[in-house]
């Protein structure tokens, strides 16, 4: 039972184009989400982060917004590079108050950015 | 500061024998993970180590053993691996407990023949 859904294996985008990448949760105890990028022969690294009191948070040319209503959020990424041509993870958790709470991944989506 | 290390990157085991995948941070992170990550599934966790000291199960820890040497280092050990443990295994640490940003090493490419 998959908690975090990345529904697109894949995406191309023109580079200076705006990139959407589409996550969705089932989990209504999920109100941390983040999202990592991954290259080849590489560990993810974070990206960015929302919690579920904002709908949208900013950083750079990364946006992540939040549908807490659709369980649904997203990451746009305004302009694309190539240098973004990445495997995009999202992930969740629940809301800690101590202790470790478990971070839920999706299966990611790969996306190519073409020059 | 090199972040997260692991060792070896790749690795080619037959059925039946053992190994020690080993995880260094120089970060002063008190938590640290163990992560698989298979084809068509997100990152699973194996076992964490919420401080020095600690550690507990994760997802999917059947076929597996940790051990928190010290707050640096938290090394995976397959007993006796078998193919279904063909992975990429990556570990990862957070500054504390609960923390939600992991860091990540490069990964280490098992496969068990």
């Amino acid at each position: 039972d998959q908690q975090v859904k990345q529904n697109s294996p894949s995406l191309s985008v023109q580079e200076g184009r705006i990139s959407i990448l589409n996550c969705d949760y089932t989990n209504s105890m999920f109100d941390y989400f983040l999202w990592y990028k991954k290259y080849p022969a590489e560990g993810p690294t974070f990206l960015i982060s929302i919690s579920s009191i904002k709908d949208k948070n900013e950083d750079g040319r990364f946006t992540v917004f939040l549908n807490k209503s659709a369980k649904h959020l997203s990451l746009h990424i305004v302009p694309s590079q190539p240098g973004d041509s990445a495997v995009y993870f999202c992930a969740a958790s629940p809301s800690h108050s101590g202790g470790y709470q478990k971070v839920t991944f999706g299966i990611g989506t790969k996306l190519q950015v073409i020059p | 500061n090199a972040g997260v290390t692991q060792t070896p990157k790749f690795q080619v085991l037959k059925t039946g024998q053992s190994m020690t995948l080993q995880c260094a941070q120089d970060m002063n992170h008190n938590s640290m993970y163990w992560y698989r990550q298979d084809p068509g599934m997100g990152l699973r966790l194996i076992y964490y180590s919420a401080s020095e000291g600690t550690t507990d199960k994760g997802e999917v820890p059947n076929g597996y053993n940790v051990s928190r040497l010290n707050k640096r280092e938290f090394s995976l050990r397959l007993e006796s691996a078998a193919p279904s443990q063909t992975s990429v295994y990556f570990c990862a640490s957070t500054k504390r407990q609960g923390g939600n940003e992991q860091f990540f090493g490069p990964g280490t490419r098992l496969t068990v023949l």
